[in-house]
């Protein structure tokens, strides 16, 4: 079966830095994506990556390893609105998009 | 911009009624999706529309039908409704066939009785 794994809950301090994994068992690969969620919103896209390396875009990055099924995002200088869940979600073989449970990040001040 | 919009934005359904949520977008995509979430779980695909005139079932499809007559509209009916189908339901398009961007609506929270 196709599976992708997340932390379920992770907790940082404001200004800190936090490392979000992702892994991940699908049939085939066409690339990953990131979407932030707030509390009773949408998800929104945060980042896509389909080769190996660190895609950077302001404070937030995300690094793909396809050999090791392995992504993270990295947030930097984190601000109490960067508590939210974050998703990730693979895209496999035949285009379908996978989507993990999602990894709930508090902030605290 | 709109985006995407869809209704109610939640609804209290008593068991065996019908429903249909909307789904409206207006950036032109050809993809349009429909998916549930639930506490603990990732987004589960109900259905799917890569074009207007064409659907297909996603992982959860049971209980649930949808149509797209044309670009715009998605609409996602549940005949009869049951407590299991409490969730919120998300609307979301592409332009794409599964790399592109999804553009997510706000959500419709249903919960049936």
């Amino acid at each position: 079966g196709q599976n992708i794994d997340q932390p379920t809950e992770m907790t940082a301090t404001e200004g800190a830095i936090v490392q979000i994994n992702c892994t991940y068992q699908t049939s085939g690969f066409n690339g990953l994506f990131w979407y932030q969620q707030h509390a009773g919103e949408a998800p929104t896209f945060l980042s896509y990556n389909v080769l190996d390396g660190l895609e950077e875009k302001g404070r937030f990055s995300s690094f793909l390893s396809r050999s090791k099924g392995y992504s993270y995002l990295l947030l930097k200088e984190l601000q109490m609105k960067d508590s939210a869940s974050y998703l990730c979600a693979v895209i496999d073989s035949i285009y379908q998009l996978i989507w993990g449970a999602g990894t709930k990040l508090i902030i605290k001040p | 911009t709109a985006g995407i919009t869809q209704a109610p934005t939640s609804q209290i359904l008593a068991a065996g009624r019908s429903m249909t949520l909307r789904c409206t977008q207006d950036m032109r995509h050809n993809a349009m999706y429909w998916y549930r979430q639930d506490l603990g779980l990732g987004l589960r695909l109900i259905h799917y529309s890569n074009t207007a005139g064409t659907t297909g079932k996603g992982e959860v499809p049971d209980g649930y039908s949808v149509s797209r007559a044309n670009t715009d509209d998605f609409p996602l009916t549940l005949a009869s409704a049951v407590p299991s189908q409490t969730s919120v339901y998300f609307c979301a398009s592409s332009d794409g066939q599964g790399t592109g961007e999804l553009f997510f609506g706000e959500g419709s929270r249903l919960t049936v009785l």
